[in-house]
């Protein structure tokens, strides 16, 4: 069955300092791969994806994630956390390939402290 | 464009009683979905559609029907609300143009089940 795991229900840290949130994943075939963010009382909004190509994905408000396939993980990645990143991470897969059956995590809070 | 729109906000409901939940969007996409999100389970998929006419289940369609007779418009309607409905709603809506997984999401409505 196709899942998604965010090991992490929460991660702290400093401003200024890098952040990692992280994702692994089991799917049939190949994966279609998404970060979404959600701010309190908010719907989601769209991070980034992976489809196919360059491993090293680049996406909104300086954002980046990385497949890696011999992993199954596709972690979220910033050099430097600002506290308005502080929010609820979701990660997700979709399950066969461009059919929006979107397969979510439980999500993970990031909390950066000024 | 308001984007992915939800009514109401907020709903109180006594067990046994019936509601619609309202989502439009004025993006002309082809794919809507309703998701709802508990805590540390993520958003779960119930019903989507894939234009005008079809729709289809998720993972968790059980006391839940959904109709699309417009590109607009998807409501969700709940027949008989039971305590285990309780959560929030997310509507969601995407383009075949974006790969269809770049979703856009409402912003969410909360219903509490008495």
């Amino acid at each position: 069955a196709q899942s998604v795991a965010q090991p992490e229900d929460q991660v702290n840290v400093a401003e200024g300092n890098p952040l990692t949130v992280k994702c692994t994943y089991s799917v049939s075939g190949n994966p279609y791969l998404f970060w979404y963010v959600q701010y309190p009382n908010r719907g989601l909004q769209f991070l980034l994806k992976y489809i196919t190509g360059d491993n090293l994905v680049k996406g909104s408000y300086g954002f980046e994630a990385e497949f890696n396939k011999s992993q199954t993980s596709f972690h979220l990645k910033k050099p430097s956390a600002l506290v308005s990143d502080s929010a609820l991470y979701f990660c997700a897969v979709d399950r066969a390939g461009a059919t929006n059956k979107l397969i979510f995590g439980t999500g993970t809070l990031l909390a950066v402290q000024p | 464009n308001a984007g992915v729109t939800q009514t109401p906000k907020f709903q109180v409901l006594k067990t046994g009683q019936s509601m619609t939940l309202q989502c439009a969007q004025d993006m002309n996409h082809e794919y809507m979905s309703w998701y709802r999100q508990d805590p540390g389970m993520g958003l779960r998929l119930i019903h989507y559609s894939v234009g005008a006419g079809i729709t289809d289940q998720g993972e968790v369609p059980n006391g839940y029907n959904v109709s699309r007779s417009t590109t607009e418009d998807f409501p969700l309607r709940l027949l008989s609300a039971a305590p285990s409905q309780t959560s929030v709603y997310f509507c969601a809506s995407s383009s075949r143009d974006r790969g269809f997984s770049e979703q856009f999401f409402g912003p969410g409505t909360r219903l509490t089940v008495l």
